[in-house]
C-alpha cells in the first residue's frame, strides 16, 4: 500500500537559519505531492505543491526538491522565522484521497 | 471570505452518546473529506465523498457515519460504536479533476467526558 514517512520526527533551527524538512514515499506512481504547515489547534495550511513532472519548485521563501529516483522530497524554509514553528506534513495525493507523513515539528531557537 | 468552517470547536460526548461535527465549505468544490488526528500523529482518513449523495469509507470508518445531501455541506456523527473517539476531527475540500490540494477547517476537539 501507500505510505508516506519523514525522516525526523523533530527539527531545531536557529532564527535566521534555513530549514530543510525530508520526506521519503513509496509509491513510484505518486505525480503529485503537497507540503502541509500545522499549527498548534488548528488546521493543515496549505504551503506548496508539486507534480512528478518538476523536481523543484519556489515559493515564497519556500522550495520543494522532489527526486523520484529515490523516492525522496523535501521542504526548504528560507531564513528561518519564529512564525515558521509548526508540525509540517508531507502528502501524497492519490487517486482518491491523500496520504499523510507523521509530521516533523520544527521549533526555532532565539 | 471562502472556506471551511467546522463546529463546535470543542465537543463533549457522554458513554453511549452519538455527536454529530458540521462543516460547510463555500469553495464550491466538489469533494470533501473527513480525518482523524491522534496526538503527535498524522492524519488518518474517516469517510471522503466525491459528489453529492455518494461517499465511501476511508481507512478507519467503523463507529463514524456520515452524509453529502448538499454540495456544501458534509457532516460526520461519531457513534457509539466508536470505543475511543478522543481526538482532533478535521474536514477538507478539494476541486474534482486535475491535480489540486486540500483546504482545511480549523478543526473539532472531541473529548469524553
Amino acid at each position: 500500500g501507500e505510505s508516506v514517512g519523514l525522516h525526523l520526527p523533530t527539527l531545531s533551527v536557529q532564527e535566521g537559519d534555513n530549514s530543510i524538512i525530508n520526506c521519503a514515499y513509496s509509491n513510484s506512481a505518486s505525480d503529485y505531492f503537497i507540503w502541509y504547515k500545522q499549527e498548534s489547534g488548528k488546521g493543515p495550511q496549505f504551503i506548496i505543491d508539486i507534480r512528478s513532472n518538476m523536481d523543484k519548485r519556489q515559493g515564497q521563501r519556500v522550495t520543494v526538491l522532489l527526486n523520484k529516483t529515490v523516492k525522496h522530497l523535501s521542504l526548504q524554509i528560507a531564513a528561518t522565522q519564529p512564525g515558521d514553528s509548526a508540525v509540517y506534513f508531507c502528502a501524497e495525493q492519490g487517486a482518491q484521497k491523500l496520504v499523510f507523513g507523521q509530521g516533523t515539528r520544527l521549533t526555532i531557537n532565539p | 471570505d471562502g472556506g471551511i468552517t467546522q463546529s463546535p470547536k470543542y465537543l463533549f460526548r457522554k458513554e453511549g452518546q452519538n455527536v454529530t461535527l458540521s462543516c460547510e465549505q463555500n469553495l464550491n468544490h466538489d469533494a470533501m473529506y473527513w480525518y482523524r488526528q491522534d496526538p503527535g500523529q498524522g492524519l488518518r482518513l474517516i469517510y471522503y465523498s466525491q459528489i453529492v449523495n455518494d461517499f465511501q469509507k476511508g481507512d478507519i470508518a467503523e463507529g463514524y457515519s456520515v452524509s453529502r445531501e448538499k454540495k456544501e455541506s458534509f457532516p460526520l456523527t461519531v457513534t457509539s460504536a466508536q470505543k475511543n473517539p478522543t481526538a482532533f476531527y478535521l474536514c477538507a475540500s478539494r476541486p474534482s479533476g486535475g491535480s489540486q490540494p486540500q483546504h482545511f477547517g480549523d478543526g473539532t476537539r472531541l473529548s469524553i467526558l
